[in-house]
């Protein structure tokens, strides 16, 4: 089985201040690491994606993430966040023999001027 | 590519009735998924096809869910007879293909689904 954790239902945080939201997840196979970010009454959109390779993958918008095999994490940062960040963010695990994307509860990133 | 086009936006619809979702992947995409968001349990996958095939419905909430793709450019998921616990964003999703490096997958808008 497969499942991921996102630590934080809500992050609020200051205009141009750094953001960090977390991401733990499960399986017991090779896995691909996702971001997508959802603004409101709107679809989801790729931030970011770990397939193979370097674990520092950066992504649309000035975010960034990193994969910690060890760790089982795939955090998610942007050194100086913006009013137009504010939306609800998804971490998502593709296990390779389960054929399937789960995502995370998500976490709302709230950015105060 | 117009991207995943899914009607309507918007339903609202009473207890009891017949909901039809429907879904145009982009076009080349082989597999093509249908996923439910709530409140109370975020985003979850219902079923997914692969060349117009359903291949995992486990997500499926009852036999009052079902899905069809009768041909690679559409996909219903239809909900008879609705109940209010049904109300939820149902999005559609397409990818290019499965366990390689192009399985990013595409959603679309999503539908607005109440019933009340």
């Amino acid at each position: 089985a497969q499942s991921v954790t996102q630590l934080d239902s809500q992050v609020p945080v200051f205009e141009e201040a750094p953001v960090e939201l977390r991401c733990n997840y499960s399986s017991s196979v090779s896995v691909y690491l996702f971001w997508y970010v959802q603004y409101p009454n709107q679809g989801l959109q790729l931030l970011l994606k770990y397939l193979s390779g370097s674990t520092l993958v950066k992504g649309i918008n000035g975010f960034e993430a990193e994969f910690n095999k060890s760790q089982t994490s795939f955090h998610l940062r942007k050194p100086s966040v913006h009013i137009s960040d504010t939306a609800e963010y998804f971490c998502a695990v593709w296990g390779t023999s389960y054929g399937k994307l789960t995502f995370g509860q998500g976490t709302i990133l709230t950015v105060h001027p | 590519d117009a991207g995943v086009i899914q009607s309507p936006r918007h339903e609202v619809t009473e207890m009891g009735q017949e909901v039809t979702l429907r879904c145009k992947p982009i076009s080349g995409h082989d597999y093509l998924f249908w996923y439910r968001q709530t409140m109370m349990r975020g985003l979850e996958l219902l079923i997914y096809f692969n060349n117009n095939v359903p291949i995992d419905d486990s997500g499926m909430p009852e036999d009052r869910f079902s899905a069809k793709m009768p041909n690679a450019s559409f996909s219903t998921l239809k909900i008879q007879p609705s109940e209010p616990r049904d109300s939820a964003v149902y999005f559609c999703a397409s990818s290019l293909s499965y366990l390689s490096l192009d399985n990013e997958q595409f959603f679309g808008p999503g539908t607005r689904l109440t019933v009340l």
